[in-house]
This record gives structure tokens, sequence and C-alpha cells, in this order.
């Protein structure tokens, strides 16, 4: 069965500092990444993919990917009160395949 | 990004009825819808994929009866929860993709959500 891992947090930062999520994933085969951002009552809204190894960076953002561990993170730089959220990882195993979600990391930062 | 739409926003039914949620693709075509459900601190479990023309495949303890779903056309999927009981209250997310290889990598496009409650 395919799964996705995450810690459920809270994850609490002070504003201004790195927040660090992980996500962790069971099959191996697995072919791209997603962080998305979901707010209370609202529908996920998508901060990144990736698919290569190593580093992506957008913005305050940064995914980094490692097939061989079956792992990915998103940094978030700079966090500010409003990036408080639940973080959820999503996988794709193949194209024109469904994203299996992790259960979400709620983040929260304190001004 | 490309837009997904849902309707409706929230919903309130009584036990025994019927409900339909509408999911639309309004700048591109979607070969391939996904329906979502997600229970209060709860993840998105995948209920079930639908391709425009045929019939949708279910995620396993999915009733296919129950949760029925049609994608008559490549810009329109519809779930109908059939005979809602109050388990059946949940927030359900429509995800649309453009299919193809070039998929892979593109990311998957949300609805608003539809939050159904069932007194």
């Amino acid at each position: 069965q395919k799964e996705v891992e995450q810690n459920s947090g809270p994850l609490s930062v002070p504003e201004g500092a790195i927040a660090s999520l992980n996500c962790t994933y069971s099959d191996r085969g697995s072919q791209s990444f997603f962080w998305y951002r979901q707010y209370s009552g609202k529908s996920p809204e998508l901060i990144m993919f990736i698919y290569s190894n190593g580093d992506k960076e957008d913005g305050r953002f940064t995914a980094q990917l490692n097939k061989a561990s079956q792992y990915v993170s998103l940094l978030i730089r700079d966090s500010q009160p409003s990036d408080s959220a639940t973080y959820l990882c999503a996988v794709r195993h193949q194209a024109g395949t469904a994203l299996i979600f992790g259960k979400g990391t709620t983040l929260s930062v304190s001004s | 990004g490309a837009v997904v739409s849902q309707h409706p926003s929230r919903v309130i039914c009584k036990s025994g009825t019927s409900v339909k949620i509408e999911c639309r693709s309004l700048d591109f075509q979607a070969t391939t819808m996904f329906w979502y459900r997600q229970f209060p601190k709860q993840s998105l479990m995948l209920m079930a994929t639908s391709n425009e023309g045929s019939k949708a495949t279910y995620e396993q303890g999915v009733e296919k009866d129950k949760f029925l779903i049609n994608h008559a056309s490549l810009t329109l999927s519809t779930l109908t929860v059939t005979s809602a009981h109050p388990e059946d209250s949940s927030f359900y997310i429509c995800s649309a993709g453009t299919g193809g290889i070039a998929a892979l990598n593109t990311e998957a496009f949300f609805g608003q959500g539809t939050r159904l409650t069932v007194v």
C-alpha cells in the first residue's frame, strides 16, 4: 500500500525563523512530489512540486528531494504568521494518477 | 494556474436525500478528475478517479452505488451522494488534471471544496 508519512506537529517557530517540514514515502516508484498548504476549511493550495533529486527554490520556499532515502522536505525561510497552516505532502506514482496525501503537518508561526 | 470550479461550496441536506456536487475545469480540458474526501483533522483520501466518457474507478472501501460519479464532458464531473447519512458529512474536494505524459510533473488543480452536512 502506498503511504506518505508526515509528522502531524504542531511545529512552532518564531516569526523570521526557518520552518522545516519533512515527508517520507513508501513507494520507491513514485515520480513526482508536491507540497500544498491548507488553511482550515479551505481547499489545498499548491506551493511547489519537485521531481528531480536535489533542491528546488521558489521565493521563500525550498523543496528538497532524496529519492534514495524516499524523503522530501520543505523549507520555509523568514516564516510569517500568515504561513500558519497545515502543510500537506503529496506523491504521484505515475502520469495521470491521483495524488496520495500525507496527513499533514500543522505549522504555527508566532509573532 | 488553471482554474477548477466546484459547486456548491456548502450544502446541508436531510438524511436520506441525495446531493450533487459539480466540478468544472474552466480554462482547460480535464481528461481525468479525482474526487477526495477529507474528515476533520484528517488528510485528503482519494475516493475515485474519473475519466471522461468511461466509468469511474473507485478506491477500496468506497461504495460506487452510493457515490455516483459522472464525467460526461472534458470540463465537467459530478459526484452525487445518494441516500446521504450523517456519517457522510465531510469536505469533498475535486481535482482535475490534463492527463498525458506532461501531467507527471504538473500540478493537480483543486476545486474550492464542498462542505456537506447531513442532518
